[in-house]
């Protein structure tokens, strides 16, 4: 597994700011993602983020609301902006990593964004 | 598109009771399935995995099934105890990567 670790843990803003997400990893690791969570739903993929180049977004997801960054194997921030209270939700990254011989999905802790 | 689905949403036991959470999926092509657990207002705790090949693996009081055939999978957990209380997510890997959630079973262990 890896030790993945998200600043800020959890945050309170207002209407129409943005705000930006880091993730870490204590390892060099090839496939990163960002997912969000929404008040009683599940996740829901936002992007992948490739190293060196543009995130991949699933559909319903943009570029300019929410662009993510990738500048190393180890670290992303994903940036929410112009938020509105809809953004409200928990943003998590994971990590895939081989496993057994195979490949898993490993979770950081989450990111609690609240917008008034 | 794959679509997971989760029952019961909701599950209140006394502790000591062996219990069974149920997830279906409706694209029996997957290429692994994974069991979480969530606490309130945390990240993912990675518990199972189960690859296309396998039909169960466990893990202490854990057991997980797959049924790609009937795309189906159950998580049992034996002699349940109150820190065993979460929400278990599970993920169907329709790809490499690609995950796809079901909500969750809110489990409450009650001493």
């Amino acid at each position: 597994s890896a030790v993945i670790s998200q600043k800020p843990s959890r945050d309170i803003c207002q209407r129409g700011t943005s705000l930006t997400i880091q993730c870490q990893v204590d390892s060099q690791v090839t496939m990163m993602f960002w997912y969000r969570q929404q008040p009683g739903q599940s996740l829901t993929l936002i992007a992948t983020a490739n190293q060196g180049s543009e995130a991949t977004y699933e559909s319903g997801f943009v570029i300019d609301k929410f662009p993510i960054s990738r500048p190393n194997l180890t670290f992303s921030t994903l940036t929410v902006s112009n938020m509105s209270p809809e953004d409200s939700s928990i943003y998590l990254c994971s990590v895939l990593l081989p496993s057994g011989g195979f490949n898993e999905q490993f979770f950081g802790p989450g990111t609690r964004l609240t917008v008034l | 598109k794959q679509e997971v689905t989760q029952i019961p949403a909701a599950l209140s036991v006394p502790e000591g009771e062996n219990l069974v959470l149920n997830c279906s999926f409706t694209d029996s092509a997957i290429y692994n399935l994974q069991w979480f657990r969530q606490d309130p207002g945390k990240g993912l705790t990675s518990l199972l995995l189960i690859q296309s090949s396998q039909r169960e693996q466990t893990s202490g009081r854990l057991n997980a099934s797959l049924d790609k055939s009937s795309g189906r999978s159950t998580l049992y957990i034996a002699a349940s105890q109150p820190g065993d209380s979460a929400t278990y997510l599970c993920a169907a890997a329709s790809g490499y990567s690609t995950l796809t959630f079901g909500k969750g079973t809110m489990l409450l262990v009650s001493p």
